[in-house]
Formats: C-alpha cells, structure tokens, sequence
C-alpha cells in the first residue's frame, strides 16, 4: 500500500535557525511526493512536489525537499525559518500510481518557529 | 485566477439530519476530488471525479455518502443523515488531467451535534 509517514508531532526551531520537517514514504514504482502546509482555518496550500529528475527541489516561499532514494525520505527544509512559517506541513504521495489519482497524507506536522 | 471555491464555511446540524456541500473548481480542472479530514490527522480520499465520471468512489461510505458532479464542473457532496462522528473538515480540491498537484479550497467545518 502507498503511505507516507511524519515521524515528528511537532517541530520547533529559533527564527533565523534552518528547519527541516521529516517524511518517509512506502511507494512503489517511482515516488510522486508533495508537501502542503496548512495555516489555521485554511485550506492546503501546495509548496512542492518531486516527480522525477532532480533530488533536490524548490518550492514556494524559500522552501525545499530532498528526495533520497536510498533512504526512502523527502524531508522538507528551509536555510532560515521565519515566524510566518509557524503552520501545520504535510507530506503526501499518490494513492495509486499516477499523479492524478487522490493523494494519501501524513498526519502532519505542526512547525513552531520561535522569534 | 479565482481558486477552489467551497459554501458554506461552517455547518452545524443536529444528528440524522441531512447536509450538503457545494464545490466550484478552478475554471478548467477537468479532475475533483473531496477529502474528509479529522481534528489532528491529515486528509483523507473519499472522492475523485475526472470530468462528470467517479473513477474512484472506493473509500466514500456510500450507505450515507452521495456526491454528483453535473455537467463536470461543480460538485455537491452530501450526507445524510449526519451522524456525530462526521464531525470533520470537508475539502475539495481540483487539478488538471494527469497532473499532479491539486489545489485546495477552504474547507467546510461541520459540526453535527
């Protein structure tokens, strides 16, 4: 079955410092992976995805995501976090195996950057 | 560009009694999907419609769960009756045929007390 999985409730880091918010798949044949975050009372907000090609991919607002094959991971980082980058992040991977068929989530991580 | 648009933002019902809500996707998504999602967990598929066709209805508990998509592009989903446990966030989203990201609307909270 495809899942991915967010091994960190919560994740807090000093403004300024780099984040990094972990995901791990389980996805056969080759990984569609994608970070959402989500700010109180709105809906998901895309930031980036990986499909093929390049391991490390850029997203909106600063934000990256290593895809590591060996490791089976897709962490989320950015080199200086922000106050208004404090939201709940979620990893997704496709249910099935293309791109359009339905996402399954983590259960979310919820980022605090401290000022 | 006008985003996923979802009515209304928050619904309280008391229990077995019947609720609907409505979806207008991004003007040109052929793909509509409508999500569940608990307090404290990620969202959940119940739902994905490619033009006006369900090509995946497998996880919609259909013996109180309907949804139709007219003429492919806005969406209704319903539930009735509503039960307390479907207290929840429902989210639709849409994206381009065989794309990959899709784009979220805000969500309707329902409460069902």
């Amino acid at each position: 079955a495809q899942s991915v999985a967010q091994p960190e409730d919560q994740v807090n880091v000093a403004e300024g410092n780099p984040l990094t918010v972990k995901c791990t798949y389980s996805v056969s044949g080759n990984p569609y992976l994608f970070w959402y975050v989500q700010y109180p009372n709105r809906g998901l907000q895309f930031l980036l995805k990986y499909i093929t090609g390049d391991n490390l991919v850029k997203g909106s607002y600063g934000f990256e995501a290593e895809f590591n094959k060996s490791q089976t991971s897709f962490h989320l980082k950015k080199p200086s976090a922000l106050v208004s980058d404090s939201a709940l992040y979620f990893c997704a991977g496709p249910q099935g195996g293309g791109g359009a068929d339905g996402l399954t989530f983590g259960k979310g991580t919820h980022l605090i950057i401290q000022p | 560009e006008a985003g996923v648009v979802q009515s209304p933002r928050y619904k309280i019902i008391e229990k077995k009694q019947p609720v609907a809500f409505w979806c207008n996707p991004i003007s040109g998504h052929n793909t509509l999907y409508w999500y569940r999602q608990n307090l404290g967990q990620g969202p959940e598929l119940l739902i994905r419609y490619e033009n006006e066709e369900a090509v995946d209805d497998s996880q919609l508990p259909k013996d109180r769960f309907s949804a139709e998509r007219l003429k492919g592009v806005d969406s209704t989903l319903k539930i009735q009756p509503a039960e307390l446990g479907d207290s929840a966030v429902y989210l639709c989203a849409s994206s381009w045929p065989r794309a990959s990201e899709a784009f979220f609307g805000q969500g309707t909270r329902l409460t069902v007390v």
